[in-house]
C-alpha cells in the first residue's frame, strides 16, 4: 500500500515550458486535491476531485488545469510556468462524505521556474 | 473571511521539555479540527482529528484540545523529543472537504 505518490519530486521548468505533475492513490479515495506551499503561508488549495470525471477549482487556480479520468490518477498541468509558480506542490487523498475522515499527503514536489 | 492564524511562528525548546502550541480560526460554520506534522521536505502527516463535540484528543505524547465557542485550539507536546522538530499545521474545515490551512510552526527541539 504506496498511499499517496507524487512524480517527479523535484523540476526546474524555463519560463513558458509546461509539464505535468502526476498523483496516484491506492487507497480508493474519493477526494484528491492539490496544494501549493509557499513560505510563510498555510497549504492553498489549487484545485480538487469529488470522484473520477468531476474537477473543480480551489482558491489559486489560475495557471494550472487538471483532470480525472479514473480515480487513481490525478495529474496537475502547468500550460506555460512562470516564476510566480515555483512552490512546493502537494497532492492529497481521502474518503468523501465523512467530516472526519484522514486526509493523506504525498511527499511533495519541488517546482522551480526560471 | 475564513482564516487559520496560529502562534508563535517558530517556538525553540530543550529536548525533555514540554511545549503548547496555539490556533485560532474565524472559519464558519466549523465542522472539524485537525492536527499535522510536518517534518522538513516531507508532505504532513496527521496527528488529530476533532468535531465541534470533542474538547480533547490525545496521540500518544500529542494532546489536541479545542473550545468551539473561543474558536480556539491547541496543541500540547510533552517530554519532547529530537524527533519531534517539525513545523505544526492547524488545518480547519467549514463543509464538505474544504480546509483551510494555518502557516504552521517551527518546532526546533535543541538536545
Amino acid at each position: 500500500n504506496a498511499g499517496v505518490t507524487q512524480t517527479p519530486k523535484f523540476q526546474v521548468l524555463k519560463t513558458g515550458q509546461s509539464m505535468t505533475l502526476q498523483c496516484a492513490q491506492d487507497m480508493n479515495h474519493e477526494y484528491m486535491s492539490w496544494y501549493r506551499q509557499d513560505p510563510g503561508m498555510g497549504l492553498r488549495l489549487i484545485h480538487y476531485s469529488v470522484g473520477a470525471g468531476i474537477t473543480d477549482q480551489g482558491e489559486v487556480p489560475n495557471g494550472y488545469n487538471v483532470s480525472r479520468s479514473t480515480t487513481e490518477d490525478f495529474p496537475l498541468r502547468l500550460l506555460s510556468a512562470a516564476p510566480s509558480q515555483t512552490s512546493v506542490y502537494f497532492c492529497a487523498s481521502s474518503t468523501g462524505g465523512n467530516s472526519g475522515n484522514t486526509i493523506y499527503f504525498g511527499e511533495g514536489s519541488w517546482l522551480t521556474v526560471v | 473571511k475564513n482564516q487559520v492564524e496560529q502562534s508563535p511562528q517558530s517556538l525553540i525548546i530543550l529536548e525533555g521539555k514540554n511545549c503548547t502550541l496555539q490556533c485560532n480560526y474565524t472559519v464558519s460554520p466549523f465542522s472539524n479540527l485537525r492536527w499535522y506534522k510536518q517534518d522538513t521536505g516531507r508532505g504532513p502527516v496527521s496527528l488529530t482529528i476533532m468535531t465541534f463535540s470533542e474538547n480533547t484528543k490525545s496521540n500518544g505524547r500529542y494532546t489536541a484540545t479545542l473550545d468551539a465557542d473561543t474558536k480556539q485550539s491547541s496543541l500540547h507536546i510533552t517530554a519532547s523529543q529530537l524527533s519531534d522538530s517539525a513545523s505544526y499545521i492547524c488545518v480547519v474545515s467549514f463543509n464538505f472537504n474544504k480546509f483551510y490551512f494555518g502557516s504552521g510552526t517551527k518546532l526546533n527541539v535543541k538536545p
